[in-house]
């Protein structure tokens, strides 16, 4: 049973494009939702974060979204480079443990 | 500093065999933890501890046993390889007792035939 689930699986985006991927959950127990960025060959580093009190946060060209009432929160990648290029987590805590979502792999085109 | 280290990098055995993969933090990270990462099903946590000589079961913890008898150190232990422990292992780490910035090692591939 994944309590974390994320779409969609890949995404390709053009240079300069917005790049969007979505993570919704079940559990109301959940405090915290990470996302974590992946490049081939390495372990995930945490991105941005977000808590349920709160409907947006913004770094640079990264943005989550958190709907708390629908249970859905999203990461947004404004003006997508190359380097963007890795695969997504996003993630949900409840005490002690981390849940992961199935992971997006994004490709952003030149 | 290293930060997150894990040993060894790849790794392949035999059914039945058993096997230590080592993990090592060197930032006094109260909060240490092993996740296997499987293509099309993320990251599931196996275990994780709080601290030195406490430690507690993830999502899939079957197989698979840990002890943390230093800060530093947090070693998986494959007690009898099966084919569906085929996977890529991270230890992961964070201040505290929470987990809300991990620092994870690069991985160990490991291979069971």
């Amino acid at each position: 049973q994944q309590q974390v689930k994320q779409s969609p699986q890949s995404l390709i985006v053009q240079k300069g494009g917005i790049s969007i991927i979505n993570c919704a959950y079940e559990n109301t127990a959940f405090d915290y939702f990470p996302w974590y960025q992946q490049f081939p060959g390495k372990g995930p580093a945490l991105l941005i974060a977000i808590r349920p009190d709160v409907s947006e946060k913004k770094e640079g060209r990264f943005t989550i979204s958190f709907n708390k009432s629908a249970k859905q929160f999203s990461l947004h990648i404004m003006d997508s480079q190359p380097g963007d290029s890795a695969t997504y987590f996003c993630a949900a805590r409840r005490a002690q443990k981390l849940v992961f979502g199935q992971g997006t792999r994004l490709t952003i085109n030149p | 500093n290293a930060g997150v280290t894990q040993t060894p990098k790849f790794q392949v055995l035999k059914t039945g065999q058993s096997m230590t993969l080592q993990c090592a933090q060197d930032m006094n990270h109260e909060y240490m933890s092993w996740y296997r990462q499987d293509p099309g099903m993320g990251l599931r946590l196996i275990h994780y501890s709080v601290g030195a000589g406490i430690t507690d079961q993830g999502e899939v913890p079957n197989g698979y046993n840990v002890s943390r008898s230093t800060t530093e150190d947090f070693p998986l232990r494959l007690l009898s390889a099966a084919p569906s422990q085929t996977s890529v292992y991270f230890c992961a780490s964070s201040w505290g007792q929470t987990n809300e910035k991990l620092f994870f090692g690069s991985g160990t591939q490991l291979s069971v035939l």
